[in-house]
């Protein structure tokens, strides 16, 4: 089983709905984070949590929300999905000490 | 702000062709400077950890090394199954570490048979 589970693998949204991805993790890290991947883009940080109480915004964190529900769970919520929404989106955990980064499968969403 | 950029974005090679990746940065204080792989699709993958100015490490046919501007990662005899996109972050210090990784765009990298 990966380490860094990302659920669904791919979606198809459309235009103003709601949707969320999930994240769950089995390496006992404090820290996980949000990430999406656009062509050309690179890999750009929406949100990390410290720990289960704490939430932080990160470069491009308009239009989502996130809630860590628990030290192994972490999702990403788009109230309202646009198509510039439409990218790669990674989850990661981080060792605390080291900064070492692991990544989940990534889920592809494609706003229609 | 801090910025990581890669060069070339994309890079042919023959096979047992040796080469360099180039990842220069400018960050307010560096905690780390990591390298990851990419396959298409999948999500980046560990390759190294570099601290401070002058540390190496190597990996099979991989060797990152690490200057107070950018970093290098070499490499030797490459085979196929070395073709990916190559990543490359850093972490600053000021700002408690946690604030996430900044990476550069990447460069793709063919090996041809």
């Amino acid at each position: 089983d990966a380490d860094v589970t990302q659920t669904p693998r791919n979606r198809i949204t459309k235009t103003g709905k709601r949707i969320m991805l999930e994240c769950s993790q089995t390496k006992g890290h404090d820290r996980m984070y949000w990430y999406r991947q656009d062509p050309g883009l690179g890999l750009r940080l929406i949100y990390y949590s410290f720990d289960v109480k704490d939430i932080n915004k990160g470069e491009i964190s308009d239009g989502y929300s996130v809630s860590r529900q628990a030290q192994a769970k972490f999702s990403l919520s788009l109230e309202s999905a646009i198509p510039n929404q439409t990218a790669l989106y990674f989850c990661a955990t981080s060792e605390t000490w080291t900064g070492k980064a692991f990544f989940g499968q990534g889920t592809r969403l494609t706003v229609v | 702000e801090d910025q990581v950029t890669q060069s070339p974005e994309a890079l042919r090679l023959q096979e047992g062709e040796s080469s360099s990746l180039n990842c220069s940065y400018t960050v307010s204080g560096l905690r780390g400077l990591f390298w990851y792989r990419q396959d298409p699709g999948k999500g980046p993958e560990f390759l190294f950890t570099l601290y401070s100015a002058g540390e190496e490490k190597e990996k099979e046919r991989l060797k990152a090394t690490l200057t107070k501007k950018e970093s290098f990662l070499h490499i030797t005899a490459p085979k196929p199954e070395d073709s990916a996109t190559y990543l490359c972050a850093v972490q600053a210090s000021i700002g408690g570490g946690a604030d996430g990784l900044t990476f550069g765009k990447g460069t793709h990298l063919i090996i041809q048979p």
